[in-house]
C-alpha cells in the first residue's frame, strides 16, 4: 500500500462547476496535509495547508480532513481553465517527521 | 525576487560525470529540502537540514549523492558518477521557522544523464 494515494486522473471538469479531489494516506499518526497545484514542467506550488478535522477554506479552495478515515480532500469552487494543473496531496508523518510524502497526484482539465 | 532560487536549470550530462546543483532559499528560512521527481510521480525527499545540520536523509540516497549547506544559507546537492537511472528533476523547498511545514518549491533543475 502507497502512503499516500491519489486517483491520477485525469479529471475532467466543466468550467464553473466545483472540482474535487481526494487522497487517502496510510499513517495514522500523520500531523500535517497539503495540497500543491503543479503546472505542466513548472515546480509545485504550496495552495493549502490544513492540520484538524474539519473544512479550511481560502477563496475558492476548501480543504477538508477527516483523520478517523485517513482522508483529506480538496475542493475548488467556480473552477477556471487555469486550474487546470495537477494537484499534489503530501502528508507530514509522526511527530519530529520533517519530510513530506507526496501522492502522484491528480491531473485535472477545466473544459470551458 | 524573494523566492527559492536553483542552479542551473537544466543540466545534461554524460553518464560516469559528476553533476553539482545550488539551491538558495528564502531569505529567514532556516529550513532546507531536497526532493527528486520523475514523470508522473510526485516528489520523492532525499534530504533534510535545519540551518546548517543535516537531519535526515532518505534511505533513497545512495552513496553517490552527497548535499552540504554551509553556514546554513545556500545548499549544493552533488550527484558523483550519474546512472540514467538519476536523470530528474531535482527540487529544493525551504520553510519559515514559524511555519516550518510549509514547504516553498524552487523551479528545479532538470537533470538528463545521457
Amino acid at each position: 500500500q502507497k502512503e499516500v494515494e491519489q486517483n491520477s486522473g485525469p479529471l475532467s471538469v466543466p468550467e464553473g462547476a466545483i472540482a474535487s479531489l481526494n487522497c487517502t494516506y496510510s499513517d495514522r499518526g500523520s500531523q500535517s496535509f497539503f495540497w500543491y497545484r503543479q503546472y505542466s514542467g513548472k515546480s509545485p506550488e504550496l495552495i493549502m495547508s490544513i492540520y484538524s478535522n474539519g473544512d479550511k477554506e481560502d477563496g475558492r479552495f476548501t480543504a477538508q480532513l477527516n483523520k478517523a478515515s485517513q482522508y483529506v480532500s480538496l475542493l475548488i469552487r467556480d473552477s477556471q481553465p487555469s486550474d487546470s494543473a495537477t494537484y499534489l496531496c503530501a502528508v507530514r508523518g509522526n511527530q519530529g517527521a520533517q519530510k513530506l510524502v507526496f501522492g502522484q497526484g491528480t491531473r485535472l482539465t477545466i473544459n470551458p | 525576487d524573494t523566492g527559492v532560487s536553483q542552479n542551473p536549470r537544466h543540466k545534461i550530462t554524460k553518464r560516469g560525470q559528476n553533476v553539482t546543483f545550488r539551491c538558495d532559499p528564502i531569505s529567514e528560512h532556516n529550513r532546507l529540502y531536497w526532493y527528486r521527481q520523475t514523470l508522473g510521480q510526485g516528489p520523492e525527499f532525499l534530504t533534510y537540514f535545519q540551518n546548517e545540520a543535516q537531519l535526515e536523509k532518505s534511505r533513497l540516497l545512495s552513496d553517490r549523492f552527497s548535499a552540504e549547506r554551509p553556514k546554513g544559507s545556500f545548499s549544493t546537492l552533488e550527484i558523483q558518477r550519474t546512472e540514467q537511472g538519476d536523470s530528474a528533476m531535482y527540487l529544493c523547498a525551504s520553510s519559515y521557522p514559524r511555519a516550518p511545514y510549509e514547504q516553498y518549491f524552487g523551479p528545479g533543475t532538470r537533470l538528463t544523464v545521457t
